[in-house]
C-alpha cells in the first residue's frame, strides 16, 4: 500500500533563510509525487510534482523538490523563505496503476518568522 | 484562472440527516474525486469518478456515501444519515485525463459539522 511520512508536524524558519519541509513515502511501483500548500480557508495549491526524469523539480512562488529514490524521499526547498509562505504543506503520491488515487501525508506547517 | 468550487462553505447539521455537498469542478476536467479531512489529520481520499460511474472508493465510503453527477457542471457528495464522526473538511477535486501523473485541482472546501 502507499504511504507518505512528513515527519515534522511544523518546521520553523526566519525570512530569508532558506528551508527545507521532509517528505518519505513507500510506493509498489513507480511513484509520482506531489507538494501541496494549503492557506487558512483555502483548497489545497498545487505547487509540484515529480514523474520522471530530473530528480529536481521546480515548482510554484520559487520552491523546487529533490526526489531521492534509494532514500524514498521527496523534500520540498525555498533558497530563501518568505513570512507569505506560512502554510500547511502535504504530500502526496500516487502511482501509475489505475486511477490517480491520491495518498496525503499529515502535512507539515511552515513558519516563517520576520 | 479556472477553478473548482464548493458550496457550502460551511454546513451544520443534526446526527441522522442527509446533507448534499456540491462541487463544480473545472469544465473541461473529466475525472471526479472527494476527499476528506477530519480535524488535525491528513486528508484522505474517498472516491473517484468518471463517465458517471464510480472508478474506486475507499473503505470509508461505505452505503452512506453516494456521488453523482446530475448535470454537466456540479459533482455531488451525499451522506444519507450523518454521524457524528462524519465531521470534516470535504474537499472536491478534479483532473482533465487519468493518469497517476496528473495534478488533482482542489476546491476550497466545506466544512461539515455533524451536531
Amino acid at each position: 500500500a502507499q504511504s507518505v511520512a512528513q515527519p515534522e508536524d511544523q518546521v520553523n524558519v526566519a525570512e530569508g533563510n532558506p528551508l527545507t519541509v521532509k517528505c518519505t513515502y513507500s510506493v509498489s511501483g513507480n511513484p509520482y509525487l506531489f507538494w501541496y500548500v494549503q492557506y487558512p480557508n483555502r483548497g489545497l495549491q498545487f505547487l509540484l510534482k515529480y514523474i520522471t526524469g530530473d530528480n529536481l523539480v521546480k515548482g510554484s512562488y520559487g520552491f523546487e523538490a529533490e526526489f531521492n529514490k534509494s532514500q524514498t524521499s521527496f523534500h520540498l526547498k525555498k533558497p530563501s523563505a518568505l513570512v507569505s509562505d506560512s502554510a500547511l504543506y502535504f504530500c502526496a503520491v500516487a502511482t501509475n496503476t489505475g486511477f490517480q488515487k491520491l495518498v496525503f501525508g499529515t502535512g507539515t506547517r511552515l513558519l516563517v518568522s520576520p | 484562472e479556472p477553478e473548482v468550487t464548493q458550496t457550502p462553505s460551511h454546513q451544520v447539521t443534526q446526527m441522522g440527516q442527509e446533507v448534499i455537498l456540491r462541487c463544480v469542478p473545472i469544465s473541461n476536467h473529466l475525472y471526479f474525486y472527494w476527499y476528506r479531512q477530519i480535524l488535525g489529520q491528513k486528508v484522505e481520499f474517498l472516491v473517484s469518478f468518471y463517465n458517471n460511474e464510480i472508478s474506486e472508493k475507499s473503505e470509508i465510503f461505505d452505503d452512506q456515501f453516494s456521488v453523482e453527477r446530475p448535470d454537466g457542471s456540479n459533482f455531488t457528495l451525499k451522506i444519507r444519515s450523518t454521524k457524528l464522526e462524519d465531521s470534516a473538511m470535504y474537499f472536491c477535486a478534479s483532473t482533465p485525463t487519468s493518469g497517476g501523473y496528473n495534478e488533482q485541482f482542489f476546491g476550497p472546501g466545506t466544512r461539515l459539522t455533524v451536531l
